[in-house]
Parts: C-alpha cells; structure tokens; sequence
C-alpha cells in the first residue's frame, strides 16, 4: 500500500535544540516538498527537492535544513535558529505536473 | 503579496445548501488551480482542479467555476454535508518547470445538520 509517512505525529522539542522530522515515501515519486502551517496562515513552502542530492529553498527557509541522499527520504530539521518553529508540518510528494500527495503532518511543540 | 487570497476565513452552511468558497489570484504566463480539503491534524487531500484554458470542472457535488476576467475562481459543493466540514485550501500553480504550488490562508466550512 503506497503513501508517505511522517513520524512522530507529535513532538516536543526544548528551545535551543535541533530536532529532525522524518518524511518516507514509497510512492517512487520524485518530487518532495515540505510545508508548514500556523493557524490562518494556511500552507507555506519550507524546502523542496525534485531529485535526488538536490534541493531548494522555499518562500521560508530560514532556520530548517535538508537532504535527499535517497529518492524515498526527504527529512527536515527545525534547528535552533527558527525562531518560531512551533507548527504543524506537512511533507507533500508529486507525480506528474501537478499531483500532490500529502502525508498526515507532524505537530512540533517547543517547550 | 499574496498570489492567492481566500478572504473569507470561515462559512457556515446548513445541510442540504449549497456552500460556496471564493479565491482570487493574481494573474500569471500559465494558472493552473487545485482545490484541497483538510480535516485538522491531517494532510490535505485532493478535491479537484482546473486549468486557465476550461472555466468550470465538475466532479459529482463539487464544481470550480474559473472567471479569467475577474481572477476570480469559486469551489461549489452540493448539496452541502455534515462530512464537507473542512477547511478548504485553494492553491495556484507556478510555472512548467517547478511546479510548486501557492497555496490560500483557508476557508473553515462548517455545515449544520
């Protein structure tokens, strides 16, 4: 059964630490891409990558990182220097021109 | 500047009703629109799409009414219910090439038994 997985659901994380949010495809899609949403904020861009060792900044990616070492994985760290990186996130792949498919979103909590 | 604005942040519609959600966009070289519905704590999912060259697409209750003119495109569901309750995104595509999408801030649909 083909789908993205996002893990955890939620977590906390205390201020000043880095934290590693986990995206893991079998879709055999190419294209990955990580959003993030705030309450009447709706969906913004972090980063995206569309092959493998390759990747772009988003409309927001001060204070996150990336990789793309393998075509399933496409993980996200919050470092400390997103000043606000309490959020629900969202990790998006797509086929073709303009199929996205979303996973269930993390919810981070800084603590 | 928002490429995409979704002004009205909450509706409320009874069961049975047609709902109605409104986006405007600024224009581009090539638009192409995607509706996604979202329940809280989960991913969207898709609802449906339409590109600049059609001016409505029909999916069983949900039709998106594209107007070039006025940069205006609309999400109808009918008849509205109690499982529609979402929230809405409309999103607007960039260019061939990154295919990266824009999404709106939402529209919270509540409907009413």
């Amino acid at each position: 059964d083909g789908g993205i997985t996002q893990s955890p659901k939620y977590l906390f994380r205390k201020e000043g630490q880095n934290v590693t949010l986990s995206c893991e495809q079998n879709l055999n899609h190419d294209a990955m891409y990580w959003y993030r949403q705030d309450p009447g904020q709706g969906l913004r861009l972090i980063y995206y990558s569309q092959i493998v060792n390759d990747f772009q900044k988003g409309d927001i990616a001060e204070g996150y990182s990336v990789s793309r070492e393998k075509k399933e994985s496409f993980p996200l760290t919050v470092t400390s220097a997103q000043k606000n990186p309490t959020a629900f996130y969202l990790c998006a792949t797509r086929a073709g021109s303009y199929g996205y498919t979303f996973g269930s979103g993390t919810r981070l909590t800084v603590v | 500047d928002q490429q995409v604005k979704q002004n009205s942040p909450s509706l409320s519609v009874q069961e049975g009703r047609i709902s109605i959600l409104n986006c405007d966009y600024t224009n581009s070289m090539f638009d192409y629109f995607l509706w996604y519905k979202k329940y809280p704590a989960e991913g969207p999912t898709f609802l449906i799409s339409i590109s600049s060259i059609k001016d409505k697409n029909e999916d069983g209750r949900f039709t998106v009414f594209l107007n070039k003119s006025a940069k205006h495109l609309s999400l109808h569901i009918v008849p509205s219910q109690p499982g529609d309750s979402a929230v809405y995104f409309c999103a607007k595509a960039s260019g061939a090439g990154s295919y990266q999408l824009t999404f709106g801030k939402g529209t919270k649909l509540s409907v009413i038994p």
